[in-house]
């Protein structure tokens, strides 16, 4: 069945670096592939999308570009910040089936 | 209020009793989704409703687990027999139906089996 892997956490970074945090997929068809937030004590919410190969989604200064040939959709930001602190979830849509998640990754920002 | 609302927020049972978790999407959304969030395990999707249409209960864990959306609104997903293992944050999400992949989440429900 369809899955996404991402890499394992936690990532602890200072201010201002670069942040990527790594997101394959395995599907059938075509998906659409999707990153999610979850800041402290808040519920899960859409960070950015892509629906195609090669679309790039953005959004609050991250990106993500739909790799189909390594069927990749990695997420990354030039400067991070303390408030960018959350657990990040690469998720895909293939069909009428429901979201399927990675298990996500715990970034940590320092001032 | 305007987003997905869920009750109670915390939840600590015994071993062996049913729980009952309540989920209030934001009006319109046809699509009502629960999810499960256990440590280190990300989210285990559960069931999902879309419309009038027979939910896709293909998450469910056990035959212990099952949910209702009475007037294509509320949602409770009930839990007999609890066992520790149970134990995770209950997510429940709602979304357009035209739009299933932009869901809203709401907060959870912890729920803790002793």
């Amino acid at each position: 069945g369809d899955s996404v892997t991402q890499m394992e956490g936690p990532v602890t970074l200072s201010e201002e670096a670069f942040l990527t945090i790594n997101c394959t997929y395995t599907a059938t068809g075509y998906p659409s592939l999707f990153w999610y937030v979850q800041y402290p004590g808040e519920g899960l919410q859409l960070l950015l999308k892509a629906t195609k190969a090669d679309d790039k989604g953005s959004n609050k200064g991250f990106e993500a570009t739909y790799r189909k040939e390594t069927t990749s959709f990695h997420l990354e930001k030039g400067s991070v910040q303390v408030s960018d602190s959350a657990v990040y979830f690469c998720a895909l849509l293939s069909g009428n089936t429901p979201l399927v998640f990675g298990k996500g990754t715990r970034l940590s920002v320092i001032a | 209020g305007a987003g997905v609302s869920q009750s109670p927020s915390n939840k600590v049972t015994e071993k062996g009793k049913d729980v009952e978790l309540r989920c209030d999407p934001i009006s319109g959304h046809t699509a009502l989704y629960w999810y499960r969030q256990s440590l280190g395990q990300g989210l285990e999707f559960l069931i999902y409703f879309q419309g009038n249409s027979a939910p896709d209960k293909s998450g469910l864990p056990s035959d212990r687990f099952s949910a209702e959306r009475t007037g294509g609104s509320v949602s409770t997903l009930t839990i007999q027999r609890t066992q520790q293992e149970d134990s995770a944050v209950y997510l429940c999400a709602s979304s357009r139906r035209d739009r299933a992949y932009e869901q809203y989440f709401g907060p959870g429900t912890r729920l803790t089996v002793t």
